[in-house]
């Protein structure tokens, strides 16, 4: 069964700072890995969707890569603003999924300081 | 702008009574979906329709059932609320994957809170 990871769990930065955010996953055999912003009591806003055969999505100050091999995507978000504090969610759809049923990991949430 | 709503932000019940979240979207998805979010557990499909009057469980179906007679609406239903569905219930939509325009994507509602008492 495909488990999705995100650690750390919490992350606080300063203002201005890189922001590195990591997802681990279980099994390599994915579709595509989608990253999620999310604000507190409100839904899911789609930040970047990586297919399987991509190494690498951009988007502004965001950057998504994927390591399908070692089972990792990493989200970087450069100059951090406070703005962009919130919880960031992985998920995945596996190969195999006929309906791309996703996923997900528990989430990082950050707190950019000014 | 792929556009997901929800009937209610905040929705409060009292346990026993049959409760109606309903979800629409306006981008001719044939995939919807709907979750619940809690602390601690993340989130959990409860239901999926990948077609006019289809539907497939999910994750944690015990206890909730769905309707879809359109294709840009999805329901979902507490037949009879209790203390324990109380939670933050999140509506999805994407393009079905045989679409060669398909990436499967999911885009998301604004959730709906509902307490019940």
């Amino acid at each position: 069964k495909q488990e999705v990871t995100q650690i750390p769990a919490a992350l606080s930065v300063p203002e201005g700072e890189n922001l590195v955010l990591n997802c681990s996953f279980t099994d390599s055999a994915i579709y595509n890995l989608q990253w999620f912003r999310q604000d507190p009591g409100k839904g899911l806003t789609s930040l970047l969707l990586i297919q399987s055969s991509q190494r690498e999505q951009t988007s502004g100050r965001l950057n998504a890569s994927l390591d399908k091999s070692s089972g990792r995507s990493t989200l970087y978000i450069a100059a951090s603003q406070p703005g962009d504090s919130a919880t960031y969610l992985c998920a995945v759809v596996e190969a195999t999924d006929s309906w791309g049923k996703l996923q997900f990991g528990a989430g990082t949430q950050v707190v950019v300081t000014p | 702008d792929v556009k997901v709503t929800q009937s209610s932000r905040y929705l409060v019940k009292r346990t026993g009574e049959k409760v109606f979240l309903e979800c629409v979207q306006d981008m001719d998805h044939e995939n919807m979906f709907w979750y619940r979010q809690d602390p601690g557990l993340g989130l959990r499909l409860i239901y999926f329709s990948y077609d006019v009057k289809m539907k497939e469980k999910g994750d944690i179906p015990e206890g909730y059932s769905v309707s879809r007679e359109k294709k840009e609406r999805f329901s979902l239903i507490l037949e009879s609320a209790s203390t324990n569905q109380t939670s933050m219930y999140l509506c999805a939509s994407s393009l079905l994957g045989t679409s060669q325009r398909s990436s499967y994507e999911q885009y998301f509602g604004p959730g709906t809170r509902l307490t019940v008492t």
